[in-house]
């Protein structure tokens, strides 16, 4: 199955500032989530992100707050913008490695841990 | 829309006891079932799938599940567990047709006391 590499694994974070999380997996893949897991809870999809074309965001989740880039069919970036206590979380980025975009093992990277201060 | 229920917040057991951790869904059409581990400060492990076939599936580190099609359920087993198991397991699903999406459950810890 894929591997994923996810960076960084943990920061601490002004409040008001940006986070860029950046998802590399070593083989290409067309589709890749990412997830936001709060604390104490299960995770929740933010948005799905195919390459060349925009994310499509859940709802409750805004392209403003977290914008998206998915260059290439390997490599994602997830940014927090304008970052608040109530984003503090654990982000995960994800992949659907056979492309059947019905969850056939979806594989997750270590995650980012992210507290605001 | 999918949604899992994990029935139980806080799972015990002793090491070299059966392990089982519940696992109920609601979906539309056939289900993909999955089961996944969070250690500590670590991202998610796939343990094992259900897609099609055999009711019971093996994963790794010994556990398994039973696919119960009229009790829409999918519970996590392992025969003896370890100290090594203990950790937070979330249940998932994802539909067969329509919205693709993966739904996770709340997530079950498993304390295992040696």
């Amino acid at each position: 199955s894929a591997v994923i590499s996810q960076k960084p694994s943990r920061d601490i974070c002004q409040r008001g500032t940006s986070l860029t999380i950046q998802c590399q997996v070593d083989s290409q893949v067309t589709m890749m989530f990412w997830y936001r897991q709060q604390p104490g809870q299960s995770l929740t999809l933010i948005a799905t992100a195919n390459q060349g074309s925009e994310a499509t965001y859940e709802s409750g989740f805004v392209i403003d707050k977290f914008p998206i880039s998915r260059p290439n069919l390997t490599f994602s970036t997830l940014t927090v913008s304008n970052m608040s206590p109530e984003d503090s979380s654990i982000y995960l980025c994800s992949v659907d490695p056979w492309g059947q975009g019905r969850g056939y093992g979806y594989t997750f990277g270590s995650g980012t841990r992210l507290t605001v201060v | 829309a999918q949604s899992v229920a994990q029935p139980e917040d806080q799972v015990n057991v002793a090491e070299g006891n059966p392990l089982t951790v519940k696992c109920t869904y609601s979906v539309s059409g056939n289900p993909y079932l999955f089961w996944y581990v969070q250690y500590p400060n670590r991202g998610l492990q796939f343990l094992l799938k259900y897609i099609t076939g055999d009711n019971l599936v093996k994963g790794s580190y010994g556990f398994e599940a039973e696919f119960n099609k009229s009790q829409t359920s999918f519970h996590l087993k392992k025969p003896s567990a370890l100290v090594s198991d203990s950790a937070l397991y979330f249940c998932a699903v994802s539909a067969s047709e329509g919205n693709n999406r993966l739904a996770f459950g709340k997530g079950n810890q498993v304390v295992v006391i040696p």
